[in-house]
Parts: structure tokens; C-alpha cells; sequence
């Protein structure tokens, strides 16, 4: 069974369009997390969540918003795609406390914006 | 200021050869953990270990070691006699109990290692 499963793998879509991507865990951890790894490779935290709190990395647009219908599913959803949104975003989960505890982590879903 | 850096951008080696990516921390923290994630060419991400402030010993898990060294907050990763299968990209993360990242990792910009045969 997967850990930390994504949909979609791929998604390519035009400029100005609003998307989701879909995250679920089967692990029982209290907290899920959305990444963006950028074309050097570059993994940056966009959000972590928790039942009780929401943390975002000020750096992400407000187009961007996490989706949490329950403990066991994370959804990103993007309005008005940019270009710049081109990346893999990758879901990952784990246990608390975060700090202590490894992530799991998702394949990833590579986004195309055209 | 970048809190992990991972100076070697790309390391190419023969298969055989002994490898070490490096990884220099920054945090005021006392607490703090130590990662590296191992991302091969299929895209996923892959947990190698986790190393806290306190416990300085070196680790060695078959043909991976790390070694931490507090007094140059380094954490680094050997591949000895390194094989074509150890081809990844390699990240070293960062996670501070009481600093402003709120306990979230906080990764360097990775290693590409590529091993030939």
C-alpha cells in the first residue's frame, strides 16, 4: 500500500487557469506538508498542517491555498497559474512532533503551465 | 543567510571510488535534528537518517557513514565503494525546535551524485 499517494502525476495546463492537486497519507500522521521543487532542485516548504494549526512560508502567493478535508488528505489548490508555477510539488507527512520525526514523502506531481 | 549548505553542486565518481557530500549547518539552536534524503533519478524522496545535536557518534549503516562534528556544524555523508544504484540527487535538512523555521526542515540545495561504471 502506498504511504503518501498524489494525484496527478503530471498536469499541464494553461496560464490563468485554477488547478488541484490531491495528497492522501495511510499513516496516521497528524501532520501533512505541500514542497516545491524547482527546476535546480530546489525543495522549499510552502506549507505545514496540522489538525490544529496552519503554517505557511511567507514566501508563497496567495493563489496557493491548502485544502484539508481530514486528517488524512492535504489538497493544494492554485488559482490564476502563473508560469512560474512550473515546478514538482511534492506532498509529505509526519508524525509529531515535526522537528523530531522524518517525512514521508509523496512521488510528486510535476506541474506544467503553458 | 542559507542555514544548510551543500557546497558540491554535482560530484561525478567511478564506481568503486569512496564519495563524501558535505553539509554545513547555521542555527542558534541547542536542539536541533540532522537529515539526509536521497532523491534518485525516479523522482521520489527517500529518508537515509536522522542525526540529533546530542549524539555526536558516527554512523554506519552498510556502505553509507556520516559524520558529525559539532564544532564545524558539518554533517557529512560517505558512500564507500560506491555503486551505479547511488546515483541521486542528495539532500542534507535541518530541523530547529525553537527557531523561527517552527520546526519545519529546511534543506540545502542537494548534491547530484552521479556514479559510472
Amino acid at each position: 500500500d502506498t504511504a503518501v499517494s498524489q494525484t496527478p502525476k503530471y498536469l499541464v495546463t494553461q496560464m490563468g487557469n485554477d488547478k488541484s492537486i490531491k495528497c492522501e497519507q495511510n499513516l496516521g500522521h497528524d501532520t501533512m506538508y505541500w514542497y516545491k521543487q524547482d527546476s535546480k532542485k530546489f525543495l522549499k516548504i510552502m506549507f505545514s498542517y496540522n489538525n490544529k494549526e496552519l503554517i505557511i512560508n511567507e514566501t508563497v502567493p496567495n493563489r496557493f491555498s491548502p485544502k484539508s478535508p481530514d486528517k488524512a488528505h492535504l489538497n493544494l489548490h492554485i488559482n490564476s497559474l502563473e508560469l512560474g508555477d512550473s515546478a514538482v510539488y511534492f506532498c509529505a507527512s509526519s508524525q509529531e512532533p515535526r522537528f523530531y520525526n522524518e517525512q514521508f514523502f509523496g512521488p510528486g506531481t510535476r506541474l506544467t503551465v503553458l | 543567510a542559507q542555514k544548510v549548505t551543500q557546497a558540491q553542486t554535482e560530484i561525478s565518481v567511478v564506481e568503486k571510488e569512496d564519495v563524501t557530500l558535505d553539509c554545513v549547518y547555521e542555527t542558534r539552536d541547542t536542539t536541533y535534528y540532522l537529515f539526509w534524503y536521497k532523491q534518485p533519478p525516479s523522482g521520489e524522496l527517500v529518508f537515509l537518517i536522522r542525526r540529533n545535536s546530542f549524539d555526536e557518534q558516527n554512523e554506519i549503516s552498510g556502505r553509507y557513514s556520516w559524520n558529525f562534528q559539532k564544532s564545524t556544524s558539518s554533517f557529512n555523508f560517505t558512500i564507500t565503494a560506491s555503486q551505479v544504484v547511488d546515483s541521486a540527487v542528495y539532500f542534507c535538512a535541518l530541523s530547529e525546535v525553537d527557531g523561527g523555521s517552527q520546526g519545519n526542515l529546511i534543506f540545502g540545495k542537494g548534491t547530484k551524485l552521479s556514479v559510472k561504471p
